[in-house]
């Protein structure tokens, strides 16, 4: 998996949009962008995928420029419970001769105050 | 939604004893996998099995380290004599083989080796 660069910590407040920006300038043709989710004492958790241009679900959105060499995941109006370490991974399908392994960073711990 | 379940969900142990974390992936997921977590640290892959095999490991997964599938449903990491560095979160995953999407992690077993 292609090795990647994001912030290792972030401060936010309760209702602000919170962009966390991942840099991933060797990504291969065939990798996705994946950012996992991981909160105190439990194990990560998918939050959003994509490939290029912007992905949006129920809970980001996920913004990636033309190049590619980077992946905005954007968070609407976090609150208190998004409180969580953030992890950017970068890799392609999992195929019948990958094991499937994850590589995790040291992610974005991000903390939203009152 | 379904669901990894790990037991227990604390262990303590002796350093030099044995335990047995065990584990219940989602019911039609095919590779299965070991990640730990030291206590501040990022998420490590151990261990990879597919087909009633090891397909990888890493370096962490020395002779101490085993997986068993011994039925079915139970997917079981023992630690043959642990170490106090063996003390950290142990991370239960599954996958359906979709792609780096496609993983689901439990919620750990914190083992505390004294």
């Amino acid at each position: 998996l292609a090795k990647t660069t994001q912030p290792i910590s972030m401060d936010s407040y309760e209702g602000q949009e919170v962009n966390i920006t991942c840099s991933h300038n060797n990504i291969a043709t065939n990798d996705y962008i994946t950012w996992y989710q991981q909160f105190p004492s439990q194990g990560p958790r998918f939050i959003i995928q994509g490939y290029k241009t912007k992905v949006t679900n129920e809970v980001a959105s996920l913004f990636i420029p033309a190049d590619r060499k980077s992946s905005t995941l954007s968070l609407p109006r976090v609150s208190l419970s998004d409180t969580a370490v953030y992890y950017c991974l970068v890799g392609d399908k999992i195929g019948s001769s990958n094991t499937g392994k994850l590589i995790f960073g040291q992610g974005t711990t991000l903390q939203v105050k009152p | 939604e379904p669901e990894v379940t790990q037991t227990p969900s604390h262990q303590v142990t002796q350093m030099g004893q044995e335990v047995i974390l065990r584990c219940v992936p989602i019911s039609n997921h095919l590779y299965f996998y070991w990640y730990r977590q030291i206590l501040g640290q990022k998420v490590e892959f151990l261990v990879s099995f597919y087909n009633n095999e090891i397909s990888e490991k890493s370096e962490i997964f020395d002779d101490q380290f085993s997986v068993e599938r011994p039925d079915g449903s139970n997917f079981t990491l023992k630690i043959r004599s642990t170490k106090l560095e063996d003390s950290a979160m142990y991370f239960c995953a599954s996958s359906s083989g979709g792609g780096v999407r496609g993983y689901t992690f439990g919620s750990g077993t914190r083992l505390t080796v004294v």
